[in-house]
């Protein structure tokens, strides 16, 4: 079974600052991959960023990188220079390898980006 | 190239109804999945088709059934609705064979039952 577990509910983080999103992950796969995505108000979960297992460096996407460190479970979010519309939910998910594509989505962490 | 839609955008229902939503995926993609999120949570799998067969189902009872079509579109069926089936409905779609099959939200269904 796959768990992800997000322990922040809601943070905060003044605009043009960084802030990193914690996620930490069980599963007994040998391979999976990690993702982040964003969720507006609007409700659409929009794809930030991906890991694979197997990818020795760690995943970049602009403003976005992600910290994965694999003994320990944890693939954390870091959002660089904080704007104004990235405040939302985040969350992080997880598919396993097997015949279908179950992603497995933690419970989310509301940021807040203040002017 | 279009994203993924979903239609209607919101619902409303009776207990005891029936209910379907309808997700067109993404162009060229072959899988779609669906997703149950209820207020202040995180999505819940439900299934997922694949050549418009069901090849994966979360811990959903028999009541939520799904189609897919051969143009990779796809409906979520759900039966003798409950109050606690008052949930956004995320449609994903997802090319199965890519290289990590990132999947595509719509904008969802927000379905209300009272």
């Amino acid at each position: 079974a796959q768990k992800i577990t997000q322990t922040q509910p809601g943070m905060f983080v003044q605009e043009k600052e960084a802030v990193t999103l914690d996620c930490t992950y069980d599963t007994s796969d040998p391979s999976y991959g990690l993702f982040w995505y964003k969720q507006p108000s609007s409700g659409e979960m929009i794809f930030l960023i991906y890991q694979g297992s197997y990818d020795q460096q760690n995943a970049t996407e602009g403003r976005y990188s992600l910290n994965f460190q694999k003994a320990r479970k944890s693939a954390n979010l870091v959002i660089s220079a904080s704007q104004l519309g990235d405040s939302a939910m985040y969350f992080c998910a997880m598919r396993g390898a097997g015949g279908y594509q179950k992603v497995t989505f933690g419970t989310g962490t509301k940021l807040q980006v203040i002017p | 190239e279009t994203g993924v839609t979903q239609s209607p955008t919101h619902l409303i229902k009776t207990r005891g109804q029936q209910v379907t939503l309808r997700c067109s995926s993404q162009s060229g993609h072959n899988t779609v999945s669906w997703y149950q999120q209820a207020l202040g949570q995180g999505p819940q799998f439900i299934f997922q088709y694949y050549r418009e067969e069901e090849n994966g189902r979360g811990n959903f009872p028999p009541r939520f059934s799904g189609l897919q079509f051969p143009n990779y579109s796809s409906e979520l069926n759900v039966n003798a609705l409950e109050l606690d089936d008052s949930a956004l409905y995320l449609c994903a779609s997802s090319l199965t064979g890519a290289s990590y099959n990132e999947q595509f939200f719509g904008p969802g269904t927000r379905l209300t039952v009272l």
